[in-house]
């Protein structure tokens, strides 16, 4: 059974930083290309960035309101992936999703951050 | 800005057929865009449906196909059934899958 199971959400203050964590089973994590997509309170959905497989380079792509900010990265020896997210504004609040889109179609369940004062 | 449209509301009767379509402010949407279609029902995490323009998940119910109509991606949905009712998003990609941009989302209704 494909699990994706999304940790380190939490309130946050302006300007502070929260690293999610993504730990994934049921499937050959080293192959997938791994994602997160965001979704603010009672709005549509939002991508925010992917990583490659170390066998297609590692690389990361981010949306344009995250770019700078938030740097995604994985440990393929935990099957895990990372969202370092800094400097964060009260409009990065939403629930994040890791998921492993495209051929794939694998959800996590989400992760509440909230950025308050 | 890359922009992804879709009917923010649609209403479809039971048994009946519906397409929803996704839009880009690029141009026409083709099958280098690789879209994905995704059904989100309230309270809960998106459940993806369609990927790279036609092809269903092994979970996906065979009354949903997708395709290309009109220079935009389409999810067409044929015999629909009361529990399809809920959020549906589409996804694009960009620069040969480097950038995503969802859709807004189109609310169905099955009334």
């Amino acid at each position: 059974e494909v699990q994706l199971v999304e940790s380190g959400g939490g309130l946050v203050k302006p300007g502070g930083s929260l690293r999610l964590s993504c730990a994934a089973s049921g499937f050959t994590f080293s192959d997938a290309w791994m994602s997160w997509v965001r979704q603010a309170p009672g709005k549509g959905l939002e991508w925010v960035g992917r990583i490659k497989s170390k066998i297609d380079g590692t690389t990361t792509d981010y949306a344009a309101a995250v770019k700078g900010r938030f740097t995604i990265s994985r440990d393929d020896s935990r099957n895990t992936v990372f969202l370092q997210m800094n400097s964060l504004q009260i409009e990065d609040t939403g629930v994040y999703y890791c998921a492993v889109l495209l051929s794939r179609g694998y959800w996590g369940q989400g992760t509440l951050v909230t950025v308050s004062s | 800005q890359t922009v992804v449209t879709q009917e923010p509301s649609l209403t479809v009767s039971p048994g009946g057929t519906v397409t929803l379509t996704c839009a880009s402010t690029t141009g026409a949407v083709t099958s280098g865009h690789y879209s994905n279609w995704f059904q989100q029902k309230p309270g809960q995490a998106p459940t993806s449906l369609i990927y790279n323009t036609i092809n269903r998940h092994s979970w996906t119910p065979a009354r949903f196909s997708g395709s290309l109509v009109g220079g935009k991606a389409a999810l067409t949905l044929s015999g629909v059934q009361p529990e399809d009712e809920g959020e549906y998003y589409c996804l694009l990609y960009y620069g040969g899958a480097q950038l995503g941009v969802f859709g807004g989302g189109t609310k169905l209704t099955v009334l």
